[in-house]
């Protein structure tokens, strides 16, 4: 089971809006309705940001957003706060496994 | 509030095992369902397998098999992940994450515990 795919990093200024990618295949994020995110700050745990493709567990601001197209998950983050500076992974179902994207570094400028 | 907190950092050589433990505490492990992440230095997360409550059974990704044994003490509300054969490219940082039987995603995170392989 090969890695989702998502860049490597991405960056934005305070109060903008910055979205992430996440490609799968047919056999994980296609496949399922079952994309979840997960933040994480250097040296801490991964963090449950989205679930279900995009739903948001309490206590996550409703700046943080998730929608799926085809094989292609995404993550949205508007009004960009310094504290969202970290990193951002994607996790899809897959049958019984479960299949981690590459990570992507968010830069708050 | 479900807890979870893992054993120890390791330093193990080349060719040996290594067992880490994940503590529940606010729930108990039946109603839960576990699974190990790794993550190697500056790289990203990785599952390694877990229970699957619809099998029954846990399952491993392939890249583990035969390597890697997961188990729970119920009467604990311990879990343990053993790696055998370890290799240098095993020094990670090893977590345990739980979601709830029937959901699809990782609620609880353990702290993580450093395992270093090292000659």
């Amino acid at each position: 089971q090969s890695a989702l795919t998502q860049p490597r990093s991405v960056s934005g200024s305070p109060g903008q809006s910055v979205t992430i990618s996440c490609t799968g295949t047919s056999s994980d994020v296609g496949g399922y309705n079952y994309v979840s995110w997960y933040q994480q700050h250097p040296g801490k745990a991964p963090k449950l940001m989205i679930y279900d493709v995009s739903k948001r567990p309490s206590g996550v601001p409703d700046r943080f957003s998730g929608s799926k197209s085809g094989n292609t998950a995404s993550l949205t983050i508007s009004g960009l706060q310094a504290e969202d500076e970290a990193d951002y992974y994607c996790c899809s179902y897959a049958g019984s496994r479960w299949v981690f994207g590459g990570g992507t570094k968010l830069t708050v400028l | 509030q479900v807890q979870l907190v893992q054993s120890g950092a390791e330093v193990k050589k080349p060719g040996a095992s290594v067992k880490v433990s994940c503590k529940v505490s606010g729930y108990t492990l039946t109603e839960l369902s576990m699974h190990w992440v790794r993550q190697a230095p500056g790289k990203g997360l990785e599952w390694m397998g877990g229970f699957d409550p619809e099998d029954g059974e846990t399952i491993y990704a392939q890249k583990f098999q035969g390597r890697v044994t997961m188990t729970e003490d119920t009467s604990t509300d311990t879990a343990y992940m053993e790696l055998s054969s370890l290799r240098s490219e095993d020094t990670a940082v090893y977590y345990c994450a739980l979601k709830w039987l029937r959901s699809r995603r990782f609620d609880y995170w353990g702290q993580g515990t450093l395992v270093t392989v090292s000659s």
